[in-house]
């Protein structure tokens, strides 16, 4: 099984607001992150979890949080965000972070910031 | 620096044609070269991947890309395309820049008429 979940799929929220987005795989990876997808767009990288510890940040604005609770599991938390952070966020994660691993990536979570 | 192309915004190809979507990479050391699929509102699916090894590589759905070390070319190839193949395509590339990256190009889409 080579399924990444994400919850929820779609998010709406204010610019005032605090939500959090969710990533959950069982496929025993020790590699997980997240990205930005603007549409008709690649994914840009935002964070890199490796063995639960943060390995990789590209200089992401404070407002984005991400957190790491155990081997399985990886969080989102968005404070404060402006519209221009509306786009799809997709979680993945490898085996390891090294550079022959595959990533798998979840369906994404469609947020919408008013 | 490392860097992925995709020379072809769209590519167009009738059903039961053969179809190729182009890439070309920049990349200091091994290059480790991935092919992504991804649907409408979906995240990204994993084709094929060229670690080392034979040129010729077969992935998912019939489809397979060739390696090729002295024109940095990766491109990905069907025999026979399907309308259902039609999609956004990205090849990407995983680069050591103080930890795994991976990069992708711009993508391509895909348009298999019936």
């Amino acid at each position: 099984d080579t399924e990444v979940t994400q919850t929820p799929k779609h998010l709406v929220m204010g610019m005032t607001n605090k939500k959090s987005l969710k990533c959950e795989q069982h496929m025993g990876h020790r590699a997980m992150y997240w990205y930005k997808q603007k549409a008709k767009k690649p994914p840009e990288l935002m964070f890199v979890y490796s063995y639960e510890k943060l390995s990789i940040n590209e200089s992401v604005p404070s407002r984005f949080s991400p957190e790491c609770p155990n081997s399985s599991l990886l969080n989102l938390h968005l404070h404060a965000l402006q519209p221009e952070d509306s786009a799809l966020y997709l979680c993945a994660s490898s085996a390891t972070s090294g550079g022959t691993d595959t990533q798998y990536f979840g369906p994404g979570t469609r947020l919408t910031v008013l | 620096a490392q860097s992925v192309a995709q020379p072809e915004d769209q590519v167009n190809v009738a059903e039961g044609n053969p179809l190729t979507v182009k890439c070309t990479y920049s990349v200091s050391g091994n290059p480790y070269l991935f092919w992504y699929v991804q649907y409408p509102n979906r995240g990204l699916q994993f084709l094929l991947k060229y670690i080392t090894g034979d040129n010729l590589v077969k992935g998912s759905y019939g489809f397979e890309a060739e390696f090729n070390k002295s024109q940095t070319s990766f491109h990905l190839k069907k025999p026979s395309a399907l309308v259902s193949d039609s999609a956004l395509y990205f090849c990407a590339v995983r680069a050591n820049t103080g930890g795994f990256k991976t990069i992708f190009g711009a993508g391509t889409r895909l348009f298999v008429k019936a």
